[in-house]
């Protein structure tokens, strides 16, 4: 079946450090692939997404690339701010019928 | 433009009860999906909705079930109540086409303890 796989957190980064969240997936045909953020006490909210190969989705100073030759979307951001701090989520989609299989999440944690 | 709004946000229930929570998608909304948050399972998408036939279906037990009403709102009920359903519940929405690139927006949720 379709899955992704996150890595471990929580992610613990100085203000301004360059951020990496790893995500592979499993998913049979072409999924759609997002990352979404949660924040604390909120729902998840839809950061990037990319729809095929080679696409790159970008907000907010975050980027991923959807690399099919290697099932990855890795998240990363070049400059990481104390607001930053939440929980990052990869997820995709193969059906367009808004199911989505989520990661188990990664918490980033950015101090001054 | 309102986002999604899910009642009540809080919510406390004995085991072996039931409850009915509520998702009033973003206006011209057609699909609504429900998901479980838990610390140990994470995120799983438990069923969708689009004009009021249920689309898409989890692997949750019989006691999870939901329906959507004519205005696109949805409720999900959950009967005889477990200690494991203990749970943010989240709902998403979005306009219903069956388009690969559909954003799903989702609202703040509802934290249910069954004590």
């Amino acid at each position: 079946g379709n899955s992704v796989t996150q890595m471990e957190g929580p992610v613990t980064l100085s203000e301004e450090a360059f951020l990496t969240i790893n995500c592979t997936y499993t998913a049979t045909g072409y999924p759609s692939l997002f990352w979404y953020v949660q924040y604390p006490g909120e729902g998840l909210q839809l950061l990037l997404k990319a729809t095929k190969a080679d696409d790159k989705g970008s907000n907010k100073g975050f980027e991923a690339t959807y690399r099919k030759e290697t099932t990855s979307f890795h998240l990363e951001k070049g400059s990481v701010q104390v607001s930053d701090s939440a929980v990052y989520f990869c997820a995709l989609s193969t059906t367009g019928f808004q199911k989505l299989v989520f990661g188990t999440g990664t918490r980033l944690l950015v101090s001054p | 433009k309102a986002g999604v709004t899910q009642t009540p946000r809080y919510l406390i229930k004995t085991r072996g009860q039931q409850v009915t929570l509520s998702c009033s998608p973003i206006s011209g909304h057609r699909s609504v999906s429900w998901y479980q948050q838990t610390p140990g399972q994470g995120l799983q998408f438990l069923f969708e909705y689009f004009s009021e036939t249920q689309r898409n279906k989890g692997n949750f037990p019989g006691r999870f079930s939901g329906r959507q009403f004519s205005n696109s709102r949805s409720e999900m009920n959950v009967s005889t109540l477990e200690l494991g359903d203990s749970a943010l519940y989240l709902c998403a929405s979005s306009p219903g086409q069956a388009i690969m690139n559909t954003e799903a927006f989702f609202g703040q949720g509802t934290r249910l303890t069954v004590v």
